[in-house]
């Protein structure tokens, strides 16, 4: 079965930082990875999704990359600001997933200190 | 505005007094999910619907039903709700099945419900 492991579960940086968040899965057989920013008490948003077939995703301050034969995900972000200060994690789709082929990670808590 | 609405945002209740959550979209998607968030724990999946009709059981089935009578709405139902059922819930969307490389999940904002 399926299973996500992001490191670290928080992390608190100075504003103007670059941070590297990890997420890796143990079956490399997947379809898709997604990036998901949450904030407190709110809803998911998708920040990145990188195809079986891609290497990474840019939108912005956010780089995802992604290496399947090891298992391994990163969010790259960019000079990071207060209001980059969430929740953010990773999910995978494949056939060894949850119930529908999702498998999410518990998040990194993220803050950026001004 | 392309979303996914869920009500009721909070909600306490009592314990046995039956509840619905209700979730609609207006993406015309086909797929569509609910999960529940727990400290440590992180997201769950109770069931899912991969169409009208269509549905399955997550992984934390127990104590909840679904129904997919219209394509954009799937709501969760609590029969007799019971404490260990608080927690924060989600609704989730997607134009696909999430098998499909290139499908987004689209999220609700989340209700968070209390059961004394």
């Amino acid at each position: 079965k399926q299973e996500v492991t992001q490191i670290p579960a928080a992390l608190s940086v100075p504003e103007g930082e670059n941070l590297v968040l990890n997420c890796s899965f143990t079956d490399s057989a997947i379809y898709n990875l997604q990036w998901f920013r949450q904030d407190p008490g709110k809803g998911l948003t998708s920040l990145l999704l990188i195809q079986s077939s891609q290497r990474e995703q840019t939108s912005g301050r956010l780089n995802a990359s992604l290496d399947k034969s090891s298992g391994r995900s990163t969010l790259y972000i960019a000079a990071s600001q207060p209001g980059d200060s969430a929740t953010y994690l990773c999910a995978v789709t494949g056939p060894g997933g949850g119930a529908d082929g999702l498998t999410f990670g518990k998040g990194t808590h993220l803050i950026i200190q001004p | 505005e392309a979303q996914v609405t869920q009500n009721p945002r909070y909600l306490i209740t009592v314990t046995g007094k039956k509840l619905t959550v209700t979730c609609s979209q207006n993406m015309n998607h086909e797929y569509m999910s609910w999960y529940r968030q727990d400290p440590g724990l992180g997201l769950r999946q109770i069931y899912y619907s991969m169409n009208v009709e269509v549905t399955d059981k997550g992984d934390v089935p127990e104590g909840y039903k679904v129904s997919r009578k219209e394509k954009r709405n799937f709501p969760l139902i609590l029969e007799s709700p019971s404490p260990n059922q608080t927690s924060l819930y989600f609704c989730a969307s997607s134009s696909r099945a999430v098998y499909s490389g290139a499908n987004v999940l689209t999220f609700g904002a989340g209700s968070r419900l209390t059961v004394l």
